[in-house]
């Protein structure tokens, strides 16, 4: 089976420094990703990792550890325009290699 | 250019209707994708294409129907739906369904309404 978990909602002062983290268990592994979605709008691809490590780019950077099925997302300098739900996911190959999503976290920028 | 094209952007139909969804891709992607979204949830799996075959089918009822006429098209019709089918329909592409690393990469989706 699978279960993929994240935190429902987050919030955060204009500027700051969020972490929303998310944890996993499934049978296979290969890939977790990280969406940004609108709300009203489709995901926007943010970030992937494969390896244990962390991948940065600009203000998002993403973390993982595959021994312990975690992965946390970072968000920086955080802007109003950052207020979205951000959904992880993960490619399974016991499934099909479908990727398949947490539940999302909202996350809320206030001034 | 990571475009996946959905047309139309909203539709509105009747439980006797016949109608489609369709996208588009050029990006030589080979793994073609169908989710359907409902508010405040993440989006769920319906249909996975590779190489224009049907490779996952989620168990998905037959009033939903996928069709792969080429590697750039995908079309989803929808025939005697339900009001609870109203969701959003993303159709999503990927280089491939298998290989590390794929880019799953989402178009705007599709606003269905069931009446």
């Amino acid at each position: 089976g699978q279960n993929i978990d994240q935190p429902t909602e987050m919030t955060a002062t204009e500027g700051a420094i969020v972490q929303i983290n998310c944890t996993y268990q499934t049978s296979g592994f290969n890939g977790l990703f990280w969406y940004q979605q609108h709300a009203g709008e489709a995901p926007t691809f943010l970030s992937y990792n494969v390896l244990d490590g962390l991948e940065e780019k600009g203000r998002f950077s993403s973390f993982l550890s595959r021994s312990k099925g975690y992965s946390y997302l970072l968000l920086k300098e955080l802007q109003m325009k950052d207020s979205a739900s951000y959904l992880c996911a993960v490619r399974d190959p016991a499934a099909g290699n479908k990727l398949t999503f947490g539940g999302g976290t909202r996350v809320l920028v206030k001034p | 250019d990571t475009e996946v094209t959905q047309t139309p952007k909203h539709l509105v139909m009747g439980m006797t209707n016949k109608k489609s969804l369709k996208c588009e891709q050029h990006m030589g992607h080979r793994a073609m994708y169908w989710y359907k979204q409902k508010a405040k949830k993440p989006p769920e799996l319906m249909f996975v294409y590779s190489y224009e075959k049907l490779s996952i089918n989620e168990s998905v009822p037959s009033r939903f129907s996928p069709e792969c006429p080429n590697s750039s098209l995908l079309n989803l019709h929808l025939h005697a739906l339900q009001p609870e089918d109203s969701a959003l329909y993303l159709c999503a592409s990927s280089q491939d369904r298998d290989s590390s690393g794929n880019t799953i990469y989402f178009g705007e989706g599709s606003w269905l309404t069931v009446v």
